[in-house]
């Protein structure tokens, strides 16, 4: 598509239940990463996908959130068991691989987030 | 560890010049990003420095100092459309060890008053 497409827009849930945020990153754009963003704050890098792959999990605040990607386009950021501290705007963004070399910009194209509260 | 510091909120009059500072410490630098996010939207890209110096575009430009670890982003004739939060940005690892991914400073609220 034209720009980065994120559903739900919005997402309400009681604490326990599981949810599922989807992002469809701009065609070509090989590289996918999924940030948080709370209240105020700046945004807090989860996960980076290259292809299907994930080499950078490391923002992943714990076991119960997950993410996976299909096809080398859509991802889907899972989280298990939510709490209120999981309350936040999920933002996804991809951007075009860039070389070893980090020739190019190799900006992030963000999509619009989903914000998720656990009542 | 990785730092990356910025003002947390700025008042500037319609028509005036200013300059959000960002000062960053990361285990790499492969670039500094700055990006615009207007409430409830997603954040867009505005600039990139990754040598030395000053980027010129339109009204907004941003400097680069590898050696101080310092940014700025200078937004002139300030309009009330600027109004907004202002991402500093760092790339800091190797591309294939760390994807490219974005280190984000926590923003800067400009609030534009007429």
């Amino acid at each position: 598509g034209a720009g980065v497409s994120q559903s739900p827009s919005n997402k309400v849930t009681e604490k326990g239940k599981d949810v599922e945020l989807r992002c469809d990153p701009i065609s070509g754009h090989t590289a996918l990463y999924w940030y948080r963003q709370s209240l105020g704050q700046g945004l807090e890098f989860l996960i980076y996908f290259q292809g299907n792959s994930a080499p950078d999990k490391s923002g992943l605040p714990s076991d119960r959130f997950s993410a996976e990607r299909t096809g080398g386009s859509v991802s889907t950021l899972t989280i298990q068991r939510t709490q209120q501290e999981d309350s936040a705007v999920y933002l996804c963004a991809s951007s075009l691989v860039l070389r070893v070399t980090g020739e190019g910009r190799g900006e992030l194209f963000f999509g619009e987030g989903s914000r998720l509260t656990v009542l | 560890g990785q730092n990356i510091d910025q003002p947390t909120e700025m008042t500037a009059t319609e028509g005036a010049i200013v300059q959000i500072n960002c000062t960053y410490q990361t285990s790499g630098f492969n670039g500094l990003f700055w990006y615009q996010q207007h409430a409830g939207e997603a954040p867009t890209f505005l600039s990139y420095n990754v040598l030395d110096g000053l980027e010129e575009k339109g009204r907004f430009s941003s400097f680069l100092s590898r050696s101080k670890g310092y940014s700025y982003l200078l937004l002139k004739e300030l309009q009330m459309k600027d109004s907004a939060s202002y991402l500093c940005a760092v790339r800091g690892g190797l591309w294939e060890n760390q994807g490219g991914k974005l280190i984000f400073g926590q923003g800067t609220e400009l609030s534009v008053k007429p």
